[in-house]
C-alpha cells in the first residue's frame, strides 16, 4: 500500500528553527509538495521537490532524498502566524498526489 | 491570483437528500479535483477531470458523482446524502503537468444528520 508518515503535532518556540519530517512508501516518485494549512482554512502551496537536495524559498525549505524516501520542511525564525498544520504529499507513478494526514505546529511566545 | 471558490462554506442537509457542492475557478486551469478532509487522515481523493465532460474516479468514488460541463466549473453530487460524509470538502484546480501546485477553494463544511 501506499504511505505517507508525519508526526502528529509538534510544539516550537517564536524565534526558533523547527523541523517537520515526513516519509513516503509510494508506487513511484513525480514529486513531493509541501503546503500549509491554517485552521478552517484551505491548504496552500509552500513547496516542490523532485531532484534530491534542498530547496530554499524565505524562512521555509525544503529537503528530500529519494533514496530514502524521506523529506523534511524547515521553518526558520519561527513567528506566531507559522501555527498551522504542514501537509506532505507525494506523486504516484499515476501522477496522482498522496497526502499525509499532516503535521499540527504550535508556536508558544 | 488564482481563485477557487466553492459555493456554501456551511452546509447542513438531512439523510437521503441529493446535495450539490459547486467549485468554480478563474485561471483556465485543465486539471480540477474534489477531495474530503476529516481529521487524522490526509486529504482523500473522490474525484478528478482533466477536462470538460472527462472525469476519473479517485480512491473514495462510492457515493459520489461529478460533472464538468465547462472548463471554470467542477460540481461534486451526493446522490442520497449520509452521514458518514459528513465532512470537509475542498476543490482544487491546477494546469496541466507534474510540478504543477493545486490551487484550492476555502472548503464546505458539510454536515448530514
Amino acid at each position: 500500500g501506499q504511505n505517507i508518515d508525519q508526526p502528529t503535532e509538534m510544539t516550537a518556540t517564536e524565534g526558533a528553527i523547527v523541523q517537520i519530517n515526513c516519509t513516503y512508501q509510494t508506487s513511484g516518485f513525480n514529486g513531493l509538495f509541501w503546503y500549509q494549512q491554517h485552521a478552517g482554512e484551505a491548504p496552500t502551496f509552500l513547496s516542490y521537490n523532485v531532484l534530491d537536495g534542498l530547496e530554499e524559498k524565505g524562512r521555509f525549505s525544503s529537503f528530500l532524498s529519494r533514496s530514502k524516501g524521506y523529506s523534511y520542511l524547515l521553518l526558520k525564525e519561527l513567528q506566531m502566524k507559522d501555527s498551522a498544520s504542514y501537509l506532505c504529499a507525494v506523486k504516484d507513478s499515476n501522477y496522482q498526489l498522496i497526502w499525509g494526514a499532516g503535521t499540527k505546529l504550535i508556536i508558544k511566545p | 491570483d488564482v481563485k477557487v471558490t466553492q459555493s456554501s462554506r456551511y452546509l447542513v442537509k438531512r439523510t437521503g437528500e441529493k446535495v450539490f457542492l459547486e467549485c468554480v475557478q478563474d485561471m483556465d486551469h485543465e486539471n480540477m479535483f474534489w477531495y474530503r478532509q476529516d481529521p487524522g487522515l490526509g486529504l482523500r481523493l473522490i474525484y478528478f477531470s482533466y477536462d470538460v465532460k472527462m472525469k476519473e474516479k479517485g480512491d473514495i468514488p462510492e457515493g459520489y458523482s461529478v460533472s464538468r460541463e465547462k472548463k471554470e466549473r467542477f460540481s461534486l453530487i451526493l446522490e442520497s446524502a449520509s452521514t458518514n460524509q459528513t465532512s470537509m470538502y475542498l476543490c482544487a484546480s491546477s494546469l496541466a503537468g507534474d510540478a504543477y501546485e493545486q490551487y484550492f477553494g476555502p472548503g464546505t463544511r458539510l454536515t448530514v444528520t
